[in-house]
């Protein structure tokens, strides 16, 4: 059985460098989201998909950052010119489709992404 | 605009307590409240959640509360172990029921 995974696990990356993550959702789910946490705080909406169509987008989701699922599979999220405000837990999830099937979210391991 | 609302910030149990965590909502139109345990270093994992149609749930030492008038619900922790030191959140559906919006989060310590 295989999780939810996020590649890499850890970035660290200068002010103003553009930096790219990707997440591998569970094989069989058609949604997947992307997530903020920083820091002894709860998980914060970023953007979530349906198979390739990008559905929703939180206002915390500057023109910086941009999310692409191709295809429908693994995702990637983008943040262009960096900030040390971007310095966060980025986590990706995905639930199966269904009913309330879709407040089900499998979490990955997430990216911790410093900004130096 | 949901918001969750979830207290204690933290807390401390003895081995074989009861931990008692409450979280409050403002608006949903769906009824699905889920709780994530988070270790550090890792992603949240789905621990329980209740659905519409029961008061309160169960699973093993874990036990959801629910109550809808009072717009609350709360995550009991029987026995409590020091394996069940983490941090847990809870969440709720926003009204367009598309996506979590999750509470603060608490800090739970159980001491042997």
């Amino acid at each position: 059985d295989t999780g939810v995974s996020q590649d890499p696990r850890h970035k660290i990356t200068k002010r103003g460098q553009n930096v790219t993550f990707r997440c591998d959702p569970i094989s069989e789910h058609n949604r997947l989201y992307w997530y903020r946490q920083t820091l002894g705080q709860g998980p914060e909406f970023l953007t979530y998909f349906q198979n390739e169509a990008q559905l929703e987008k939180s206002r915390l989701l500057s023109d910086r950052f941009s999310a692409e699922r191709p295809k429908g599979s693994f995702s990637t999220l983008e943040i262009q010119r960096t900030e040390q405000g971007d310095s966060a837990m980025y986590l990706c999830a995905s639930s199966p489709d269904g009913g309330l099937r879709f407040y089900e979210q499998y979490f990955g391991p997430g990216t911790r992404l410093t900004v130096t | 605009q949901q918001q969750v609302k979830q207290s204690p910030q933290s807390l401390i149990v003895q081995k074989g307590g009861i931990s008692i965590i409450n979280c409050a909502y403002e608006n949903t139109a769906f009824d699905y409240f889920p709780w994530y345990q988070q270790f550090p270093g890792k992603g949240p994992a789905l621990l329980i959640a209740i659905r519409p149609d029961v008061s309160e749930k169960k699973e093993g030492r874990f036990t959801i509360s629910f109550n809808k008038s009072a717009k609350q619900f709360s995550l009991h922790i029987m026995d409590s172990q020091p394996g069940d030191s983490a941090t847990y959140f809870c969440a709720a559906p926003n009204n367009a029921g598309n996506m979590l919006t999750f509470g603060g989060g608490t800090r739970l310590m159980v001491k042997p």
